[in-house]
């Protein structure tokens, strides 16, 4: 199985800063079809996950632009540029270019 | 709009079958494909196995041999089954659909998840 490892484990913010999470994957992540199928999503408290990007930098519908993501093969980092309140919570991300999807442990985002 | 929905029985015992259901709307089976994923308490995320729009599946291979998953389409719902159940098996557990239904974009919309705990 594809291992995902981000880093780092939980992070402390002050609202209005910036913030990147990075995630690294055992094995390139391009598709056949020439496509890299790493998501981001996020887990606020008492919540579902919610995606917030796919294919390495799609933003879903809704979410704000503040959220980038950017990386190729094996190597990816979500930025999220001026905090909010709501934006914290657990960051995941996964793959599902190989099977069995997986994802990475995640990121605790926390406020400072 | 987009809907899932697990329910469940809350507490089984070990060794028990379990039984979700995933109740959908605003979409057709048929045409989308829906994975099961857990989360254990205080854990991360489990993808536990996929049913494709035209019926077929496929399991994670670490529960392949406990794991079934079915559906009924003119309910729209979606089913999953796990045997021999343990006290690891403790978690919540989500239903999730896929973006367009054409693509590897998974994980585009989820249900509120349940929990089951597993204990005698």
């Amino acid at each position: 199985d594809v291992v995902m490892t981000q880093t780092p484990p939980s992070l402390s913010v002050a609202i209005g800063q910036s913030v990147s999470i990075s995630c690294k994957s055992s094995q390139s992540l391009v598709y056949s079809d020439g496509k890299t199928y790493l998501h981001w999503l996020l887990q606020s408290s008492g919540r579902s996950p919610k995606r917030l990007i796919y294919q390495v930098s799609n933003l879903d519908s809704g979410v704000p632009d503040r959220f980038s993501g950017t990386g190729s093969q094996k190597d990816f980092t979500l930025k999220i540029s001026r905090v909010e309140a709501k934006d914290l919570g657990v960051y995941y991300c996964a793959q599902t270019t190989h099977f069995p999807p997986t994802f990475g442990g995640g990121t605790k985002l926390e406020l400072k | 709009q987009v809907q899932l929905k697990e329910s469940g029985p809350g507490l089984v015992k070990p060794s028990e079958t379990l039984s979700l259901t995933c109740t959908v709307s605003g979409f057709s089976l048929t045409s989308y494909h829906v994975s099961w994923v857990r989360q254990p308490p205080g854990k991360g995320l489990e993808w536990m196995g996929v049913i494709w729009g035209d019926g077929s599946t496929a399991y994670n291979s670490a529960l392949k041999s406990r794991l079934s998953i079915s559906r009924d389409t003119s309910k729209s719902q979606v089913f999953l089954k796990m045997s021999s159940l343990k006290t690891e098996d403790t978690a919540t557990y989500y239903c999730a659909r896929d973006h367009d239904g054409y693509t590897l974009n998974w994980f585009a919309y989820w249900g509120q998840g349940t929990l089951v705990t597993v204990s005698s």
